[in-house]
């Protein structure tokens, strides 16, 4: 199946560890991002990698640190969690050369939870 | 300044009815994207439509219709014909400009559909 996908789909952690969040695409993009969608469910951009290369870094603690080994992946690794992590991270992907009918494709999201 | 404006945090729609989910935009770029997202509440976000800001029609996509007033910057979803299954978190999205690769959310508006 062509698809985001990412690991794990939750992840249940104490404050302090260091976690991190996988996330593979298949449908040949050349974008792919991190979002974090809040209580609330207001989503909001973290990063963004254009060909391996980091295009979109916003204001996001350093605790955060995206890696791109290809153009299919990015991963998300995150230090010393806090309580105020504890959110559903989504990683999507897009043709980024066009905007034209180039949606995010978006993959299921991790529920990380922070005690 | 919010560049994306969902005025309606819940909605309530008799089953079989019409809905329109209002969406406003703010940009200065003659070239956009926009977006609708439907999340229900399993929790994975699904892309329903997309309309450009340089097609002349209204973006449809079975029951779903984007009702498009570029002068009014403005880009409603209209769902026909509800279905139960249509009760759900929906977003609104932009991709503003050439070389732009961030998409920006809405804070979403709930819609129940009611038997």
């Amino acid at each position: 199946d062509t698809a985001v996908s990412q690991t794990p789909k939750y992840l249940v952690t104490q404050m302090g560890n260091d976690k991190s969040i996988k996330c593979e695409q298949n449908l040949g993009h050349d974008t792919m991002y991190w979002y974090k969608q809040d209580s609330k469910k207001f989503l909001k951009i973290m990063f963004s990698y254009n060909n391996k290369e980091l295009i979109i870094n916003e204001t996001v603690p350093n605790r955060f640190s995206p890696k791109s080994p290809d153009k299919a992946h990015l991963n998300l690794h995150i230090n010393s969690l806090e309580l105020g992590d504890s959110a559903v991270y989504f990683c999507a992907s897009s043709r980024g050369q066009s905007i034209y009918n180039s949606p995010l494709h978006f993959g299921n999201g991790t529920r990380l939870t922070v005690t | 300044a919010q560049k994306i404006t969902q005025t309606q945090p819940g909605m309530f729609v008799q089953e079989k009815e019409a809905v329109t989910l209002d969406c406003t935009y703010d940009t200065s770029d003659q070239s956009y994207g926009l977006f609708w997202y439907k999340q229900p509440s399993s929790g994975e976000m699904i892309f329903l439509i997309y309309q450009g800001s340089y097609d002349e029609q209204n973006a449809t996509e079975g029951r779903y219709s984007l009702n498009f007033q570029k002068a009014r910057k403005s880009a409603n979803l209209v769902i026909s014909a509800s279905q139960l299954g249509d009760s759900a978190m929906y977003f609104c999205a932009m991709r503003e400009g050439l070389g732009t690769y961030k998409y920006i959310f809405g804070t979403g508006t709930r819609l129940k559909v009611l038997a």
